[in-house]
């Protein structure tokens, strides 16, 4: 059964810290993204990488970075957690090419900052 | 800019009648839609697809339709269950931008027993 796998369901961290989210497919994907879903707004696109050490910017990529150093991994990283990044996470992932296949998603990590 | 709208964000239905779930796109580029169900605590899963060259897709109790000159889809479930209820998330994409997807708000389903 194919996976995307996020480390964490669960995270509370203090404003200020530097947070890292960490995410990981088992299809032998080339893409990967992540989004934040909240309330009234949807899925918003964070971050996505077509390819190894590739990152591209999504729509709201403002505190966030990523990183991608195996085909298989793409972490995100909030550099000093504010309390307007308390949201739900979500990493995804297809194959190379259109979006015709769609995407797997991970369950996602629900993160509060206080 | 909101490409990809759905403008309820809830949506109530007694078991065994139609739920319809709507979704307008404002970028004519885009020439490939997805249907995504969501759970509380879980990621989204994928339920359906629909091609521009086409303007209806169906499977089992999911029919999408796709009206490109309104810049409209919709999702059609029937008959409707009580496992139904999710929170559904239409997404767009377009040649051009390869694999990524633009997501809508989402519209909270309720199928009551």
């Amino acid at each position: 059964d194919v996976k995307v796998t996020q480390s964490s369901r669960y995270l509370v961290k203090r404003t200020g810290e530097k947070v890292f989210l960490e995410c990981v497919q088992d299809m032998d994907h080339e893409n990967m993204f992540w989004y934040r879903q909240d309330p009234g707004l949807g899925l918003r696109l964070i971050y996505f990488s077509y390819d190894v050490k590739m990152k591209e910017k999504g729509d709201i990529p403002e505190g966030y970075s990523v990183s991608r150093e195996k085909k298989e991994r793409f972490s995100l990283i909030l550099e000093s957690a504010s309390t307007n990044q308390t949201s739900m996470y979500l990493c995804a992932s297809s194959p190379g090419g259109l979006a015709n296949y769609g995407y797997t998603f991970g369950s996602g990590t629900r993160l509060t900052v206080v | 800019d909101q490409q990809v709208k759905q403008n309820s964000p809830s949506l109530s239905v007694q078991e065994g009648r139609i739920s319809i779930l709507n979704c307008d796109y404002t970028n004519s580029m885009f020439d490939y839609f997805l249907w995504y169900k969501k759970y509380p605590a879980e990621g989204p899963t994928f339920l359906i697809s629909i091609s521009s060259i086409k303007d209806k897709n169906e499977d089992g109790r999911f029919t999408v339709f796709l009206n490109k000159s309104a810049k409209h889809l919709s999702l059609h479930i029937v008959p409707s269950q009580p496992g139904d209820s999710a929170v559904y998330f239409c997404a767009a994409s377009s040649y051009n931008q390869g694999g990524k997807l633009i997501f809508g708000q989402g519209t909270e389903l309720s199928v009551k027993p």
